[in-house]
């Protein structure tokens, strides 16, 4: 089945400590979306890549970074500059072309705490 | 900027009744679309339903509909005959069809069916 899948489930991060959130998809999408969710808020948005190779700033770039290599695959990496990382990462993906209706998919979410 | 407002943080509604929960957006694009997401305790996004912003008719989705108001900028979500799987968290969200097309959200309204 076509889907997103995000890993790992949980991750925990050390003072100091880059950790990279994975994300893959494989229903052939163009785009693909990294939102950040705190506790009992709405999704917020941290990159967007229209095209591999390339990817654009979101609301809350701060303290993150990501790469777009492949069609497949957009990885996110939280740095320590970003001081309050403790939070539920969602990645979406979404195709370019077609209806305009067409729904942003999500993975299942990869929760991140500090250790 | 976009603006998605949702004022209810939370809402109960008994089992097989009606409800309805409430979305305001506010936008400077003449083109837009709206969705609403459920997410169950588990975390992931469930699309729900779609209105575009030249629509002329209120979008339905077997037990889920669409009060689309452009005037008001309002998009409230009514779910018919609700059910104890209903309970989750609902986001409302919205997309400019121009840009960086990602989604903009609100803060959500937790559901509670009760029996």
């Amino acid at each position: 089945d076509g889907g997103i899948t995000q890993s790992p489930k949980y991750l925990f991060r050390k003072e100091g400590q880059n950790v990279t959130l994975s994300c893959e998809q494989n229903l052939n999408h163009d785009a693909m979306y990294w939102y950040r969710q705190d506790p009992g808020q709405g999704l917020r948005l941290i990159y967007y890549s229209q095209i591999v190779n390339d990817f654009q700033k979101g609301d809350i770039a701060e303290g993150y970074s990501v790469s777009r290599e492949k069609k497949e695959s957009f990885p996110l990496t939280v740095t320590s500059a970003q001081k309050n990382p403790t939070a539920f990462y969602l990645c979406a993906s979404r195709t370019r072309t077609g209806n305009v209706n067409q729904p942003q998919h999500f993975g299942d979410g990869t929760r991140l705490s500090i250790l | 900027a976009q603006k998605i407002t949702q004022t209810q943080p939370g809402m109960f509604v008994q089992e097989k009744e009606a409800v309805t929960l409430d979305c305001t957006y506010d936008t400077s694009d003449p083109s837009y679309g709206l969705f609403w997401y459920k997410q169950p305790s588990s975390g992931e996004m469930i699309f729900l339903i779609y209105q575009g912003s030249y629509d002329q008719q209120n979008a339905t989705e077997g037990r889920y509909s669409l009060n689309f108001q452009k005037a008001r900028k309002s998009a409230n979500l009514v779910i018919s005959a609700s059910q104890l799987g209903d309970s989750a968290m609902y986001f409302c969200a919205m997309r400019e069809e121009t840009g960086r097309r990602a989604l903009t959200f609100g803060s959500g309204t937790r559901l509670q069916v009760q029996p």
